[in-house]
Parts: C-alpha cells; sequence; structure tokens
C-alpha cells in the first residue's frame, strides 16, 4: 500500500529565511508520480509540481525547488527567501499509475511571520 | 486559465437529508475525482470516474454515495441520507486524459451535517 508521510506538522519561520517542507514515500510500484498542493487560508488546493518517478532531476521555479531521492524515497520542497504570502499548508501526494487517485499527506503548515 | 468550480459553495443540511454536490470539470479533462477533507485533517480520496463508469473507489465510498455525469459538463455526488460524520470540504478534481498527471482542484463544497 502506498504511504505519504511528512512528519513535519507545523513550522514557523520569519520572512526571508529559508525553509524545507519534508516528504517521504512508499509505494511498491517502480512507476509512479509525487505532487505537492498548496492549500492556502482561502481553502484551495493549488497545484504546485508533478515528479514523476523516473526523472531523479530536481526542479527550480523562482523561489521553490524541490529535491527528488529515490535511494530515500524523499521528495522534499525548499521555499527560498520566504515570504508571508507562503504561508499556507503544504500537501505531498503520490499516485502509482498515471491516472489514479492522490494519496496525500497529512500536510505540513508553513506560518511565515513578517 | 480554464479551471474546475464547484457549487454550492457551502450548504448546510441536516442528518438524513440527501445532498448533491455539482462540479464542473475542465472542459477537455476526462479524469474526474471527488475528495474530502475533514476539518484539519488531510485530504482523503472518495472516487475517480473515468469513461462514464467509476474507475477506483476507496472505504469510505459506500452505498450512500454516489456519483455521475448527466450531461457533458458537470460531474455530480450525491449523499443519499448524510450523517454527521460527512461534514467535511469536498473537492472535485480533473485531469487531462493523457501526458500530464496531475490533478486540477475546484474550490471545494464545505458541507454540514447538523
Amino acid at each position: 500500500a502506498q504511504k505519504v508521510t511528512q512528519a513535519q506538522t507545523e513550522i514557523s519561520v520569519v520572512e526571508k529565511e529559508d525553509v524545507t517542507l519534508d516528504c517521504v514515500y512508499e509505494t511498491r510500484d517502480t512507476t509512479y508520480y509525487l505532487f505537492w498542493y498548496k492549500q492556502p487560508p482561502s481553502g484551495e488546493l493549488v497545484f504546485l509540481i508533478r515528479r514523476n518517478s523516473f526523472d531523479e532531476q530536481n526542479e527550480i521555479s523562482g523561489r521553490y525547488s524541490w529535491n527528488f531521492q529515490k535511494s530515500t524515497s524523499s521528495f522534499n520542497f525548499t521555499i527560498t527567501a520566504s515570504q508571508v504570502v507562503d504561508s499556507a499548508v503544504y500537501f505531498c501526494a503520490l499516485s502509482e499509475e498515471g491516472y489514479s487517485a492522490l494519496t496525500f499527506g497529512k500536510g505540513t503548515m508553513l506560518l511565515v511571520s513578517p | 486559465e480554464p479551471e474546475v468550480t464547484q457549487t454550492p459553495s457551502h450548504q448546510v443540511t441536516q442528518m438524513g437529508q440527501e445532498v448533491i454536490l455539482r462540479c464542473v470539470p475542465i472542459s477537455n479533462h476526462l479524469y474526474f475525482y471527488w475528495y474530502r477533507q475533514i476539518l484539519g485533517q488531510k485530504v482523503e480520496f472518495l472516487v475517480s470516474f473515468y469513461n462514464n463508469e467509476i474507475s477506483e473507489k476507496s472505504e469510505i465510498f459506500d452505498d450512500q454515495f454516489s456519483v455521475e455525469r448527466p450531461d457533458g459538463s458537470n460531474f455530480t455526488l450525491k449523499i443519499r441520507s448524510t450523517k454527521l460524520e460527512d461534514s467535511a470540504m469536498y473537492f472535485c478534481a480533473s485531469r487531462a486524459e493523457t501526458g500530464h498527471y496531475e490533478q486540477y482542484f475546484g474550490p471545494g463544497t464545505r458541507l454540514t451535517v447538523t
């Protein structure tokens, strides 16, 4: 069975600090997809990134970067120079096939104070 | 930019009543999903729908739940006889058929059962 663990329940940082959100996953499939979603206080779920199991290249998008390591089954998310608008709950998710259900972690609440 | 829409944004109902939650997926998407999120908890998969039939469902999706695509644009979730524990945010999501496996979520419907 697949599982996603986000051990950090809540992280508080001051604006401009860098912060890393951890995600560890379990799956028996060799082909799988990893995702990060952001849930701001308004409640919607915003897609941030998808990663395929066969592509371990790290990705950077502006202040966001993702570190995918199959050897440790981790898919960590770093926000550089955090801003107050980054305050949200961040969910890591996994799907074992391209079309199947997402299994979400419990989420990490990020609080960025001015 | 195309987006998933959901109505109503908030529904209050009495225990034992039937509710129908409505979703309009992104127009060229062919995979549809319902998830729920009990307040403060993680997002949980309910059901996926493809080619006019259920492709996958979770243990939560029991006989009280049903889904339907009544026309070319709407996708509905019906709860036949609501219970207090059905109170949650219900998210609809949709996904393109090939190439892109990320699911795009609607803003959610907050269901309150009293």
